[in-house]
């Protein structure tokens, strides 16, 4: 069953703004995980926030958990064209099991 | 270089026909999975293994089998594969025995089926 689910489904934004996708889950995590996606590509690891932490930071990437809401927004500050990808947020729970949202696809204008 | 080899990358094969992917990873990872991605459905798990002999289903495991007798590799074994298996395929691993830290992804296997 899709644990996560994010919003927007697509997200369009000019080179330099800021870009935030949010996701919603379920059930009780244990953390949560964002991936990043080029078209057709091996998804690559961006940043694990723990079930008991409220935000964290990694380069240009903020993402913050709001347990109570049960969601997390990734934002990424100063968008470049090279940031164009999907973007997935994946969470585990109680059966230790990694289970994706289906993703946003983030295009970033030059 | 810590990677992920998943082998084929493209695969065009008929329904009914046996065919393996190779899954191999360098990280001296205890934690592998497969996952199937499809359009408007995101990734879904097939099949884990929490170490060398240990296997279990995911979510979508009708029509696959796994093994996993060596730690490094993992191969997905379709054994009569159906158009409904066309998909891109993901082999994925982690430290320690469950999926909780951060997953490392091979570069994907675009499978058609006809």
């Amino acid at each position: 069953s899709q644990q996560g689910e994010e919003d927007p489904q697509a997200l369009s934004i000019q080179e330099g703004e800021n870009a935030t996708m949010n996701c919603s889950y379920k059930t009780s995590i244990n953390n949560l995980q964002w991936y990043r996606q080029n078209s057709g590509r091996g998804l690559v690891h961006l940043i694990l926030i723990r079930s008991n932490e409220r935000e964290k930071h990694s380069g240009r990437l903020r993402v913050t958990l709001d347990t109570s809401k049960k969601s997390s927004s990734l934002l990424i500050t100063a968008s470049r064209a090279a940031d164009t990808a999907s973007y997935f947020c994946a969470s585990t729970g109680a059966n230790s099991k990694l289970t994706f949202g289906k993703g946003i696809t983030l295009s970033v204008r030059p | 270089e810590a990677q992920v080899t998943q082998n084929p990358r493209y695969l065009i094969t008929v329904t009914g026909k046996k065919l393996t992917v190779t899954c191999s990873q360098n990280m001296n990872h205890e934690y592998m999975s497969w996952y199937r991605q499809d359009p408007g459905l995101g990734l879904r798990q097939i099949y884990y293994s929490m170490n060398v002999e240990v296997t279990d289903k995911g979510d979508v495991p009708e029509g696959y089998k796994v093994s996993r007798k060596e730690k490094r590799n993992f191969p997905l074994i379709l054994e009569s594969p159906s158009p409904n298996q066309t998909s891109l395929y993901f082999c994925a691993s982690t430290s320690g025995t469950t999926a909780y830290n951060e997953q490392f992804f091979g570069p994907g296997t675009r499978l058609t089926v006809l």
